[in-house]
């Protein structure tokens, strides 16, 4: 069966500091990948998706990256995290190459503190 | 521009039934998702429409009717452990998942 690991759960960083929250998937091939963030009392946010390994689709200008070294690991990094990147993040995947309408398996999410 | 309406917060009597309302005005369709949300947690998937109707599912069941950008998810024989969000999402022309702000549902006993 398949498994999504997101690590690590939480984390408090200082203001300037870098981020790498890292997400991998067990039991399947080739997933489309996701980073969302949620904020309190809004939608999630797509903040990037990945079709392929290097292939990274951005939704947002902002303050972070994502790269996808291998099939079924995503990363999410900043060189300098702002105040305002504090939430709830979310790896996420679904079935298939390319773009789909298949249902989203979500990580367990890391909840980010930056002060 | 495109949206998801549904409301904050809604409490409901263990036992008994409550209907959590979600409308739509997207760039196109290509469905719509349910997820549960518990505090902390990451969301599950619950149900998904892409035809008008009611689908059934357990205790859940979800409707859609297109032509009204409208969909609900209906929760019945509630139970403590219901109480949780509930995300609301429609898939655009480009399958790109559209976010309701999610429901807050509290259950008292």
């Amino acid at each position: 069966s398949q498994t999504i690991h997101q690590w690590p759960a939480t984390l408090v960083q200082p203001v300037g500091s870098p981020l790498s929250l890292e997400c991998t998937v067990e039991g399947t091939s080739n997933p489309n990948l996701y980073w969302y963030r949620q904020a309190a009392g809004r939608g999630l946010q797509l903040l990037f998706y990945s079709v392929g390994i290097g292939q990274i689709s951005s939704e947002v200008p902002q303050n972070l990256s994502a790269s996808r070294p291998q099939d079924r690991q995503f990363i999410l990094s900043s060189k300098k995290l702002l105040l305002s990147d504090s939430g709830f993040y979310l790896c996420a995947w679904n079935p298939g190459q390319g773009v789909s309408n298949e249902k989203l398996f979500f990580g367990s999410g890391t909840q980010l503190s930056v002060l | 521009g495109q949206n998801i309406d549904q409301p904050t917060e809604m409490t409901a009597t263990e036992g008994a039934i409550v209907q959590i309302n979600c409308t739509y005005q997207t760039s196109g369709f290509n469905g719509l998702f349910w997820y549960q949300q518990h505090a902390g947690e990451a969301p599950t998937f619950l149900s998904y429409n892409v035809l008008d109707g009611l689908e059934e599912k357990g205790r859940f069941s979800s409707f859609l009717s297109r032509s009204k950008g409208y969909s609900y998810l209906l929760l019945k024989e509630l139970q403590m452990k219901d109480s949780a969000s509930y995300l609301c999402a429609v898939s655009d022309s480009n399958y790109q998942l559209i976010w309701g702000a999610g429901t807050k549902l509290i259950i008292k006993p």
